[in-house]
């Protein structure tokens, strides 16, 4: 088992520019997460999955977009790049047990400049 | 709502000196689960312990040692004898019955180990 995958591991984008952070997870988890990771704030969810065809806001969603259309991916738009969106982002995914933990991909490094 | 507290956001130590990461939470489930995760210097997250909240047992494995204390909220991490290889981010994160899909991270500690 790969786990999960997040492509790509590092992105320089410009502001206004548009891109997808991929995240593909082989464990068959129905529940599935992006986080954003700035230094010092610890992990902030952007939007969650509970399984194909539904998502949620997180905690800080605003200037992304997901879909799911498939158990296995659950992809994070960008629509227009801002350098406040400079930050390490990941993808994660469990099973449905209350006390499952999440599984971690490796991070996506996004500079907006 | 949940909360996550991380006090320490830097500890530094020698190494085989022994230190405890504090984790303090909030919520108002009765059921709930609380985790430790470990960011190494290249940047993974690594799952460490989860326990929930019916089971208030200290757990250990090997240097590492949880404290879980439901009457002051706590859910404390200590490793014994440090080494250089747990230099580290380590996070505490709650997950709640009332909100059973969404983990709540603190804002982590670093913790460096020196030689």
């Amino acid at each position: 088992n790969a786990g999960v995958t997040q492509t790509p591991k590092f992105r320089i984008l410009k502001i206004g520019q548009s891109m997808t952070l991929q995240c593909t997870q082989d464990m068959n988890h129905n529940y599935m997460y992006w986080y954003r990771q700035d230094p010092g704030m610890g992990l902030k969810l952007i939007y969650y999955s509970v399984g194909a065809g539904i998502t949620d806001k997180g905690e800080v969603p605003n200037g992304y977009n997901v879909s799911r259309s498939t158990t296995e991916d659950f992809p994070l738009r960008l629509e227009l790049a801002a350098p406040s969106q400079t930050s390490v982002y990941f993808c994660a995914s469990r099973s449905t047990g209350e006390n499952s933990p999440l599984h971690f991909g490796n991070g996506t490094r996004l500079t907006v400049t | 709502a949940q909360k996550v507290t991380q006090a320490q956001t830097e500890i530094s130590v020698v190494e085989k000196e022994d230190v405890t990461l504090d984790c303090v939470y909030e919520t108002r489930d009765t059921t709930y689960y609380l985790f430790w995760y470990k960011q190494p210097p290249s940047g993974e997250l690594v799952f460490l312990i989860r326990r929930n909240s019916f089971d208030e047992q200290n757990e250990i494995s090997g240097r590492y040692s949880w404290n879980f204390q439901k009457s002051t909220s706590s859910f404390n991490f200590t490793i014994t004898a440090s080494q250089v290889v747990d230099s580290a981010v380590y996070f505490c994160a709650l997950l709640s019955g009332g909100s059973n899909y969404k983990l709540t991270f603190g804002k982590g500690t670093l913790l460096t180990v020196n030689p």
